[in-house]
């Protein structure tokens, strides 16, 4: 079975700290491909970052960055200097190949707050 | 700008209606998808389609079905709407190949049920 789990439902931060969203996934396949996603308070959700499973690099986008680690099955994602713009919710998700459809595996996602 | 569109940002029926919800993309994307979004419990896939005519079960698909008569159009269709489907209901698509890319989500329909 596939499961996508974030543990936090909810963060508030001050404005200009970093934060880390946790994610922890669970999947038998050895090719899958893992998601972030953001949706703001107008609801649509905006695609962040795609990260396959034979790519263990970490990647930094401006004040994003993504935390990849197989060994404990953990996709995490920090910003850094968060801002009142960053508030949202955070949903991480999980698609794997042979299940043999191209649907995704979404976590409950982790609502974010920063404060000014 | 490529995107998936939803017809009804808000949307109010009564118990019993038959209920149409409206997503249409423009990118030519062969992959469609319908989940509803209610909170602590994510999003849900309630059905997906491939191709024209055809369309898959997700995981809570009871209560629904779609159609796909044309590429660009994937219609989720609540039979007798219930109260307990009240929820966000959102559409995405993506093209041919299972991981070229994300989704694209449109940007909701916010239906209650009363």
């Amino acid at each position: 079975a596939q499961k996508v789990t974030q543990a936090q439902t909810e963060i508030s931060v001050v404005e200009k700290e970093d934060v880390t969203l946790d994610c922890v996934y669970e999947t038998r396949d050895t090719t899958y491909y893992l998601f972030w996603y953001k949706q703001p308070p107008s609801g649509e959700l905006v695609f962040l970052i795609r990260r396959n499973s034979f790519d263990e690099q970490n990647e930094i986008s401006g004040r994003y960055s993504w935390n990849f680690q197989k060994s404990t099955s953990s996709f995490n994602f920090t910003i850094t200097a968060s801002q009142v713009v960053d508030s949202a919710v955070y949903f991480c998700a999980l698609s794997a190949l042979p299940s043999g459809t191209y649907k995704y595996i979404f976590g409950t996602g982790t609502r974010l707050k920063v404060l000014a | 700008d490529v995107k998936v569109t939803q017809s009804s940002r808000y949307l109010v029926k009564r118990t019993g209606e038959k209920v149409f919800l409206e997503c249409v993309q423009d990118m030519d994307h062969e992959n469609m998808f319908w989940y509803r979004q209610d909170p602590g419990l994510g999003l849900r896939l309630i059905y997906f389609s491939y191709d024209v005519k055809m369309k898959e079960k997700g995981d809570i698909p009871e209560g629904y079905s779609v159609s796909r008569e044309k590429k660009e159009r994937f219609s989720l269709i609540l039979e007798s709407a219930s109260t307990n489907q009240t929820s966000m209901y959102l559409c995405a698509s993506n093209p041919p190949g299972p991981f070229t890319s994300g989704y694209t989500f449109g940007s909701g329909t916010r239906l209650t049920v009363v």
